[in-house]
């Protein structure tokens, strides 16, 4: 079945470093993939998305690229801030029975510290 | 500006009573969703809507109920609330087309529900 594999976190970072969230799904057909971020007490907003093969999302300075040979989306960010500290979704949405339904990742906490 | 919202943010029950959340969305949407938020589990879906008088079963709907009577609004009812429902709870909402599958989605600040 459809399913997503995010690394685990929770990942500490000193600011401006470099990170990299890694994230693999497994989905029939051709799904559209997201990336989602959830600040303290907030719900989750759009981070980026990806609609078919070889897109690049990019937001903020994150950017993931959508790569269906090794059906990966991995998230990177060349200089992370402490206002980047939250915790990152990795989802997709696929067709067909799963149409318009999101398949999320366990999310991955990231801190930065100063 | 259109915006979807959760009400009540914050809810104390006890064992056994009915609880409704609600859900509007001022985005014209014709899909919503209900997913519960907790530890180790990130988000999963309870119910689903594709548009006025449809709803769907998600993987964790056993105890929970939805009615779309209108394109706004999808209240999640828990019929005899539980101590395991004990979660956060977000509703979501998307536009796609009968293509499908393809659109994002907004969510609400959530729901923090404690049953006891």
């Amino acid at each position: 079945g459809n399913s997503v594999t995010q690394m685990e976190g929770p990942v500490t970072l000193s600011e401006e470093a470099f990170l990299t969230i890694n994230c693999t799904y497994t989905a029939t057909g051709y799904p559209s993939l997201f990336w989602y971020v959830q600040y303290p007490g907030e719900g989750l907003q759009l981070l980026l998305k990806a609609t078919k093969a070889d897109d690049k999302g990019s937001n903020k300075g994150f950017e993931a690229t959508y790569r269906k040979e090794t059906t990966s989306f991995h998230l990177e960010k060349g200089s992370v801030q402490v206002s980047d500290s939250a915790v990152y979704f990795c989802d997709f949405v696929g067709g067909g029975t799963s149409y318009g339904k999101l398949t999320f990742g366990q999310g991955t906490i990231l801190t930065v510290h100063p | 500006d259109a915006e979807i919202t959760q009400s009540p943010r914050h809810k104390i029950t006890e064992t056994g009573r009915q609880v409704t959340l609600a859900c509007h969305q001022t985005w014209n949407h014709n899909n919503m969703f209900w997913y519960r938020q907790d530890l180790g589990h990130g988000l999963r879906l309870i119910h689903y809507s594709y548009g006025v008088q449809d709803t769907n079963k998600g993987e964790v709907s056993d105890g929970y109920s939805v009615s779309r009577s209108n394109t706004e609004d999808l209240p999640l009812t828990l019929e005899s609330a539980a101590s395991s429902q004990t979660s956060v709870y977000f509703c979501a909402s998307s536009e796609s087309g009968l293509a499908g599958g393809t659109d994002t989605q907004y969510f609400g600040p959530g729901t923090r529900l404690t049953v006891l």
